[in-house]
């Protein structure tokens, strides 16, 4: 069956340090990858797209990865900061736009 | 000026109600979308509308009917409401979907709650 999971529901980190997410997905095949964050209370905001035929994508301190013989995909943001805190959608899209599904989401809190 | 706007941002009804949200998005997309977003946080997609065409149709209770004015505009009509409806609703619009690698732009949600 069809499964995209993200790899907690939760992470707490130290401001600071380098916050990792992962997105994993079975039996999907997405030409696009695309991470959103969602604050409380409001709809989820477009941070990176990856294309299937790209291993790496970078915007300022975000970088997300996509391997898709693992069928997953990294999202990293280094030097974390508190209003980093938020929830952090990974979204598949199938590229034939008919489909695109998004992942449970992590709920990310950075200390201060 | 706000690019995917959404009515009410809060609405509190009776089971066997019909009610609508409305949607309208400023950014020149031809693509909108109806999303819910479940008590568990999931957004699962709903509806997809190219230039006033239904193009995606997931499997929702027929008593959910997007309907489509014109490009900038999707409502969504519910007739009558379970408690099961209870949830958050987002409006999205994108360039076009067709092709993919479009971002999708959402609205500030509706909170549906069904009492």
């Amino acid at each position: 069956s069809q499964k995209i999971e993200q790899n907690s529901e939760a992470l707490n980190i130290q401001e600071g340090k380098t916050a990792t997410l992962t997105c994993n997905y079975t039996n999907y095949s997405p030409a696009y990858l695309q991470w959103y964050r969602q604050d409380p209370g409001r709809g989820p905001v477009f941070l990176l797209l990856i294309r299937e035929n790209e291993k790496e994508k970078r915007k300022e301190r975000l970088k997300v990865t996509f391997d898709t013989t693992l069928k997953q995909s990294l999202f990293h943001i280094t030097a974390s900061q508190p209003a980093d805190s938020a929830t952090y959608l990974c979204a598949l899209d199938m590229s034939d736009g008919q489909n695109f599904v998004f992942g449970p989401g992590t709920r990310l809190s950075v200390l201060p | 000026d706000t690019a995917v706007s959404q009515t009410p941002k809060y609405l509190v009804t009776q089971m066997g109600n019909d009610k609508s949200i409305k949607c309208e998005q400023n950014l020149g997309h031809d693509t909108m979308y109806w999303y819910k977003q479940d008590s568990k946080k999931f957004l699962k997609i709903m509806f997809s509308y190219n230039n006033k065409e239904l193009i995606i149709n997931e499997t929702v209770p027929n008593r959910f009917s997007p309907k489509s004015p014109d490009k900038a505009h999707l409502n969504l009509h519910i007739n009558s409401l379970e408690l099961g409806d209870s949830a958050v609703y987002f409006c999205a619009s994108s360039q076009d979907v067709r092709g993919g690698g479009d971002t999708q732009y959402f609205g500030p949600g509706t909170r549906l709650t069904v009492l």
